[in-house]
């Protein structure tokens, strides 16, 4: 499984942009990449995946450059219940894989009024 | 998407004692995985529990001090055997499953048991 890299923490204010990046140099042909976002107190919950290009849904847009190997994630226009701390994980995620997820550290965004 | 329910969503047990972790799920699913998050740090991967197969352990950890019983294709349960302060953490169990309609699996946490040995 490729390994991630991603800040280990940044700041923000409401109704701002954040882009949170993440580098996954050893990008297999097969792996997806997929975000989630973990409340205090809670398990992980899913955001977006994708594989090339762009992916945009209701709370957050994806960006993966041509090579992939790396990804970016943005959330538009932050608010207060937008702090949580944010993995990037990468992994094949059709049938006949492993299945599991490996987390790395993740990205502690805090966001302040 | 799958729905969890995890029990106990915490517990303070006694140094020695064992803690039995239950995870039900809403519907059946093949995959259900359980991991262990220490505080201030990331997930790290238990093991991975499929019916009607041994449980599946990741390096550092071992069936005599996690043993994990998945009877059937909704429930899974994660015992910590012999408890010691070090075993302080949040345990959430996750199942993968494909949402009709999707060509990917999704994958769902439960809300986690935040356990604290004394």
């Amino acid at each position: 499984l490729a390994k991630t890299t991603q800040p280990i923490s940044m700041d923000s204010y409401e109704g701002q942009e954040v882009n949170i990046t993440c580098s996954h140099n050893n990008i297999a042909t097969n792996d997806y990449i997929t975000w989630y976002q973990q409340f205090p107190s809670q398990g992980p919950r899913f955001i977006i995946q994708g594989y090339k290009t762009k992916v945009t849904n209701e709370v957050a847009s994806l960006f993966i450059p041509a090579d992939r190997k790396s990804s970016t994630l943005s959330l538009p226009r932050v608010s207060l219940s937008d702090t949580a701390v944010y993995y990037c994980l990468v992994g094949v995620v059709e049938g006949g894989s492993q299945g599991n997820l490996i987390f790395g550290k993740g990205t502690k965004l805090s966001v302040k009024p | 998407s799958a729905v969890i329910s995890q029990k106990p969503s915490r517990d303070i047990c006694q140094r020695g004692t064992s803690l039995t972790i239950q995870c039900q799920v809403d519907s059946q699913v093949t995959m259900m995985f359980w991991y262990r998050q220490q505080p201030g740090q990331s997930l790290t991967l238990i093991a991975t529990a499929n019916q009607g197969s041994e449980a599946t352990y990741e390096s550092g950890f071992v069936i005599d001090k996690f043993p994990i019983s998945r009877p059937n294709l909704t429930f899974s349960t994660l015992t910590v055997s012999n408890m010691s302060p070090e075993d302080s953490s949040i345990y959430l169990c996750s199942v993968r499953k494909r949402d009709r309609g999707s060509v990917n699996y999704g994958y769902t946490f439960g809300s986690g048991t935040r356990l604290t040995v004394v």
